[in-house]
């Protein structure tokens, strides 16, 4: 059962900035916000998690909001190969018999 | 190895045969799962290995499934008596000790016919 709720799908302009946002008003104090994304044909990629603070790597930005029942996703400068499906999971960080859950995801379609 | 593999890439098999799926992870990493995708719909859990204990196995989908991972390292998927609608993508991950980000492989595309 998926504890976060997203947009079914969304599009971006190649070299703007894609925004997908996440709920999870359910989230419990020790679990994290991961993203992964699914590139057709690929099995999914980790992208980045979180727990309450803003995070960023070289593949994107999360932001949380402080009451952390929901975030975004950023990618900064979107381009052609970040059309994906992109989770949202929430899990207990180092809960090793927890696997990850899967819902439906949002599928970005970024547009030249 | 760098990633985690799968082997094969493809499988064609009829109906009624059995199919094993074979999966290398990361080496180093204590845990191992599968997952299986069918045409448009999302990742299905199946099983989960972590180190020395026993799998969480409340994933598969019924009795003709089963995997075994042998010396905390490859992993095999057994299904029997194979249905039509088993028909997909398995997938398989690795991470360390079920912590942080999961490492996924390509998966194996399972028809069959």
């Amino acid at each position: 059962d998926a504890k976060t709720t997203q947009p079914p799908s969304m599009d971006c302009a190649e070299g703007r900035a894609a925004n997908l946002p996440c709920n999870h008003s359910t989230i419990s104090g020790n679990e994290y916000v991961y993203w992964y994304r699914q590139i057709h044909s690929q099995g999914p990629q980790y992208i980045i998690h979180g727990l309450k603070n803003n995070e960023t790597n070289e593949m994107a930005s999360l932001i949380i909001t402080e009451d952390r029942k929901s975030s975004t996703l950023i990618l900064p400068h979107a381009t052609l190969r970040d059309t994906a499906v992109y989770y949202c999971i929430v899990r207990v960080e180092g809960s090793g018999n927890t696997p990850l859950v899967f819902g439906k995801g949002t599928r970005l379609s970024v547009i030249a | 190895g760098a990633g985690v593999s799968q082997s094969p890439s493809n499988k064609v098999t009829e109906k009624g045969k059995d199919v094993e799926l074979r999966c290398d992870p990361i080496s180093g990493h204590t845990a191992l799962y599968w997952y299986r995708q069918s045409l448009g719909q999302g990742l299905e859990f199946l099983i989960y290995f972590q180190g020395n204990s026993a799998p969480d196995k409340s994933g598969l989908p019924s009795d003709r499934f089963s995997a075994e991972r042998t010396g905390g390292s490859v992993s095999t998927l057994t299904i029997q008596r194979t249905q039509q609608e088993d028909s997909a993508v398995y997938l398989c991950a690795s991470s360390f000790s079920g912590r942080y980000g999961y490492t996924f492989g390509s998966g194996t595309r399972l028809t069959v016919v």
